[in-house]
């Protein structure tokens, strides 16, 4: 989607290493949604943000949605192997339809 | 918690063939549907949107003639890819909106090949 870019591309950590997801929106957004995916894979829900400043933890990943509601973060603490994948911000702009960001490919090095 | 069972899971057509792929809302209603191609290392792209009883909406570039959807109920939409080629091959998935969750619940995929 052209509203919403996702950033980095691609990202390779040691395992143990923290890192960060971002996701931008060029419009004000009504939801913002992570999802994990092994390609050709469905997708894994990770979290929902809806409430500009709001932040979601689940084991070792944190989602914040910055006050604007334009922009989101995904955080894992001490990332492992598991972890590794490729991540999805998806945007709902008008409670209907969801455009996703290009992706984030994790590969998490042992 | 809310399922969306898409099927099949796998087809391998001969080019020129039709091939349907079907989405259901197993345990909640959904008036409307979306459906997604994925191509490799690429993000989903939202290809139409299936809306119960009416036309479906598709997304600028997308054929309508060559991606038929069908949303004749609250629980079923149907993709069709009418004379398959080769390009069409891809990775296609569903998502339902669930109004009562405020969420959307993703189908497991269906990957096509066409030979």
């Amino acid at each position: 989607s052209q509203e919403l870019e996702q950033s980095p591309q691609s990202l390779i950590v040691q395992e143990g290493k923290n890192l960060t997801i971002n996701c931008t929106s060029s419009k004000t957004l009504y939801g913002l949604y992570w999802y994990k995916q092994k390609y050709g894979e469905g997708l894994i829900f990770l979290m929902m943000l809806q409430k500009g400043g709001e932040e979601k933890s689940h084991e070792k990943i944190t989602a914040k949605l910055d006050e604007k509601k334009q922009q989101s973060s995904l955080h894992i603490t001490a990332s492992q192997p598991s972890h590794a994948g490729i991540y999805l911000c998806g945007a709902a702009y008008n409670n209907n339809d969801m455009r996703f960001g290009a992706g984030t490919r994790l590969t998490v090095k042992p | 918690g809310a399922v969306v069972s898409q099927h099949p899971s796998r087809v391998i057509c001969k080019s020129g063939t039709s091939v349907k792929i079907e989405c259901r809302s197993l345990d909640f209603q959904a008036t409307t549907m979306f459906w997604y191609r994925q191509f490799p290392k690429q993000s989903l792209m939202l290809m139409a949107t299936s809306n119960e009883g009416s036309k479906a909406t598709y997304e600028q570039g997308v054929e309508k003639d060559k991606f038929l959807i069908n949303h004749a109920s609250l629980t079923l939409s149907t993709l069709t890819v009418t004379s398959a080629h080769p390009e069409d091959s891809s990775f296609y998935i569903c998502s339902a909106r669930n109004e009562a969750a405020s969420g959307y619940t993703f189908g497991s995929g269906t990957r096509l090949t066409v030979v």
